[in-house]
């Protein structure tokens, strides 16, 4: 079975700084991986997702995320963050095979950003 | 309206109520999805539906009854609740499940807080 580690609980980051979020999953093949957002009361919200291909995806609010395969990481990026950036975000897994086809979720990383 | 719904947002209830949660998707999917999300806890997944057959049921207890009546309805009704189970309940859904080939993404809805007391 897969999961996943999102090794920060809590991150403050000042506005218009860069921010990286990071995430480490276990699988025994390359699975599908995404990342989540969520405000405050608010459901979740995609922001990007890897499936194969291109290891640098692009997502949406200028997000972007990285595959590295030898790392088995997938860390979430933005070169500038936005106070309404501040939110929690969640790393996702999915695995590739019959069977194995859950979203493991890890414990989120809750982003404050500072003036 | 599009996406994902959740009725009501916040409820209310004690321990010996029954009371009833919705979601809707208007996405034309085919599989939808109950998780629980506690505070400091990955999301739990709960109940998977899929072509309005319940496919996944995670040793979830019996105090919670799923119900699908159509691909684009799902209901979670609850019974006899206890505190822990104070939390808040986001609905899914993604075009399909359990095919590997399918590189589904799921959709989430609000949630619904709720509140044993």
């Amino acid at each position: 079975a897969q999961s996943v580690t999102q090794p920060d609980i809590h991150i403050t980051v000042s506005e218009g700084a860069s921010l990286e979020l990071r995430c480490n999953y276990s699988y025994g093949a390359t699975p599908y991986l995404f990342w989540y957002v969520q405000s405050p009361g608010q459901g979740l919200q995609l922001l990007l997702k890897y499936f194969s291909g291109d290891t640098l995806v692009q997502g949406i609010k200028g997000f972007e995320a990285e595959f590295k395969r030898s790392q088995s990481s997938f860390n979430l990026r933005k070169p500038s963050v936005h106070w309404s950036d501040a939110a929690e975000y969640f790393c996702a897994v999915r695995g590739t095979y019959f069977g194995n086809e859950k979203l493991t979720f890890g414990t989120g990383t809750r982003l404050t950003i500072i003036p | 309206e599009t996406g994902v719904t959740q009725t009501p947002r916040h409820l209310v209830m004690g321990m010996t109520n029954k009371k009833s949660l919705k979601c809707e998707q208007h996405l034309g999917h085919n599989a939808m999805y109950w998780y629980k999300q506690s505070a400091k806890k990955p999301l739990e997944l709960m109940f998977v539906y899929s072509l309005e057959e319940r496919v996944e049921n995670n040793s979830v207890p019996s105090r919670f009854s799923p119900e699908c009546p159509n691909s684009s309805h799902l209901f979670l009704h609850l019974h006899t609740l206890q505190p822990e189970d104070s939390a808040l309940y986001l609905c899914a859904s993604s075009q399909d499940f359990g095919t590997s080939a399918t590189q589904e993404t799921q959709y989430f809805g609000p949630g619904t807080r709720l509140l044993v007391l």
